[in-house]
This record gives C-alpha cells, structure tokens and sequence, in this order.
C-alpha cells in the first residue's frame, strides 16, 4: 500500500522561473493538502483540493496555484519565483479533511 | 485566525530523563493533532484529541487534552535517543494550523 509520493525530490531554479510539483495521495484518500515548511519552522498551509476544487487557500499570494485530477492527484504551481520560495513543499493526503493527514516526503525547492 | 502557540521551543535531555512539551490556544479548539518529525523527514501523525481533558497513552507517550480545551500537552517519560526529533501540535479545520514545534535532543 504506497503513501503519499511526490516529485521530484530537489529541484533548483532561478528567480523569475516557474515550478510544478506532484503528489500522488494515499490509497484510499480523497484530499490533497499542500504545505510549505522553511528551515526550522513549522508547516504553513498553503491550500486543499478535494473532489477536483480548492476547498480552503491560507496566506499565500495567486502566484501559488494548484490542481486536482480526477485520479486524486495533485500538482502545486509557483509562478515568478522569489528567493523567499526556497523551503520544503509538503504535500498531506487524508479522507475527508478532518481526518488525520499523511505526508510524503517533500520536494526540497532551492530558488538561486 | 487560530494559532496555537508551543513551548519550549527546544529541549535537551539526558537519556532516560522525561520531556513534556505544551501547546496554547487564545480560542478554543475542535480538536488537536500531534505530529513528530525526525530530522531530514515528514511529519508522522501521532494522535488526536477530541473531547475536554481527553488523556491518550501511546507506550511511554501519554496526550492530554485540557479541559477548556485550549491546551494540550505531551509527555514522554525516559525519553529514548529514538524520541529525537520535533513534535508538533495542531488543529485540524480541514486545514492543519502547526505551532512552532519542540525540538528534542537527547543524549546518550
């Protein structure tokens, strides 16, 4: 039974770039949540998909946009790129959005 | 909006020494989830919380609930070199609102 996977693992771009990041929930789950986690913080909520909508959005400007597949998948898009940017993009799977959520392993984003 | 807010921020102990790390709410909150994230890892769900001075036990990890419902607390008593890492309460509104974590380090 795979958990949650992302892709890719590291990825480095350059100010003003454009990024697309995966995830691929739990089996079994139907909502995606998306974090951003910078050194020595805690998880920031970025926003939540389920049945193909975002159902909540935190304090993140429209340059992070996101999408969910009818396969419950999800990709996170972050457009203009910032330095700021650079953190750990998590990406949580749950069934509901009450329910406890299962991360995966992140995608470490270094904007040079 | 709501926060929760952890203290202490870090903790050194000495193997077999206790840890107890607490989390603060202005507001009360529906529920509180407990998450542990080792070095270099993800988050891993530990517990939730529900219901007013709700107490959990997981082997030497025991989760209170307070019963205002504003705070929790988790306790790890003879805390073992594989309890490092930092625990993170939070509350779960569809959206997970993290504190800021407790760093544990323990030596050997």
């Amino acid at each position: 039974d795979a958990g949650v996977t992302q892709s890719p693992t590291h990825l480095i771009k350059t100010r003003g770039q454009q990024v697309t990041l995966r995830c691929s929930p739990k089996s079994g789950h139907d909502t995606v949540s998306w974090y951003q986690q910078a050194l020595g913080q805690g998880p920031q909520f970025i926003f939540q998909y389920y049945e193909e909508e975002e159902r909540q959005r935190g304090n993140f400007p429209d340059r992070f946009s996101g999408h969910q597949f009818p396969n419950y998948s999800s990709e996170l898009n972050v457009n203009a790129l910032l330095l700021g940017d650079s953190a750990l993009y998590l990406c949580a799977s749950s069934l509901r959005d009450i329910q406890p959520q299962h991360f995966g392993d992140g995608t470490r984003l270094s904007i040079l | 909006g709501q926060q929760v807010m952890q203290i202490p921020q870090y903790q050194h102990v000495q193997e077999g020494e206790d840890f107890t790390t607490y989390c603060n709410s202005s507001t009360t909150l529906s529920n509180i989830q407990w998450y542990k994230q080792r070095p270099g890892g993800h988050p891993v769900f530990l517990i939730q919380l529900v219901k007013s001075g709700e107490v959990k036990k997981q082997k030497r990890l025991t989760f209170q609930f307070g019963e205002a419902k504003k705070n929790s607390s988790l306790h790890i008593t003879a805390t073992q070199t594989t309890d490092v890492g930092t625990y993170f309460c939070s509350s779960n509104t569809g959206k997970l609102i993290f504190g800021q974590g407790t760093t544990l380090q323990v030596k050997p």
